[in-house]
């Protein structure tokens, strides 16, 4: 079955650095999406990038997706300390369909 | 900002007991989800409802895993005999009618299985 693997594992930034994180899968999808996860709490959905799009951005957050490498990287510009939480990348086969979670990337952002 | 809720947030139960874990979709939302998070590991699916019946399962969701949209806006999980491993944190997700499936999460809850 297909997995979004991000990498790294952690990360550790300084405040106003950017951090970048990337996830590999392994069959076709229709989108990926990544989502934020502060410790022991809920996921926020950060945003979606179909299997037609390159590259989108909200805010800090700029998403790439190379379809002929299975990749796809998230950046977050000018970290904060509050970005500081666990990221995942979720990939879908198809609209509507389950999503498969990677392990996700602890990033920690020091003030 | 329409988001999706769950009750409760922290659930302890005595192994074998039944829990029930309930969640509020978004309103006009039509695609309900349940996954779990064991502590440390990755979300897990467990099932997707959509018009009124399961239309995809986990092999996790087995017999003692049962969903239910009891009214026009509830959407509960039910373990029927819960297991020392069944602890994890639950969440649930919706999404609406549209090709490209932006679920949205709830809080979890976090069961407690002893």
């Amino acid at each position: 079955s297909q997995q979004g693997e991000e990498d790294p594992q952690a990360l550790s930034i300084q405040e106003g650095e950017n951090a970048t994180m990337n996830c590999s899968y392994k069959t076709s999808i229709n989108n990926l999406q990544w989502y934020r996860q502060n410790s022991g709490r809920g996921l926020v959905h950060l945003i979606l990038i179909r299997s037609n799009e390159r590259e989108k951005h909200s805010g800090r957050l700029r998403v790439t997706l190379d379809t002929s490498k299975k990749s796809s990287s998230l950046l977050i510009t000018a970290s904060r300390a509050a970005d500081t939480a666990s990221y995942f990348c979720a990939t879908a086969p198809s609209g509507n369909t389950p999503l498969v979670f990677g392990k996700g990337t602890r990033l920690s952002v020091i003030a | 900002e329409p988001e999706v809720t769950q009750t409760p947030s922290h659930q302890v139960t005595q192994m074998g007991q039944e829990v029930i874990l309930r969640c509020v979709p978004i309103s006009n939302h039509l695609y309900f989800y349940w996954y779990r998070q064991i502590l440390g590991q990755k979300v897990e699916f467990l099932v997707s409802f959509y018009n009124n019946e399961i239309s995809e399962k986990s092999e996790i969701f087995d017999d003692q895993f049962s969903v239910e949209r009891p009214d026009g806006s509830n959407f509960t999980l039910k373990i029927r005999s819960t297991k020392l491993e069944d602890s994890a944190m639950y969440f649930c997700a919706s999404s609406g009618l549209t090709s490209y499936n932006e679920q949205f999460f709830g809080p979890g809850t976090r069961l407690t299985v002893l």
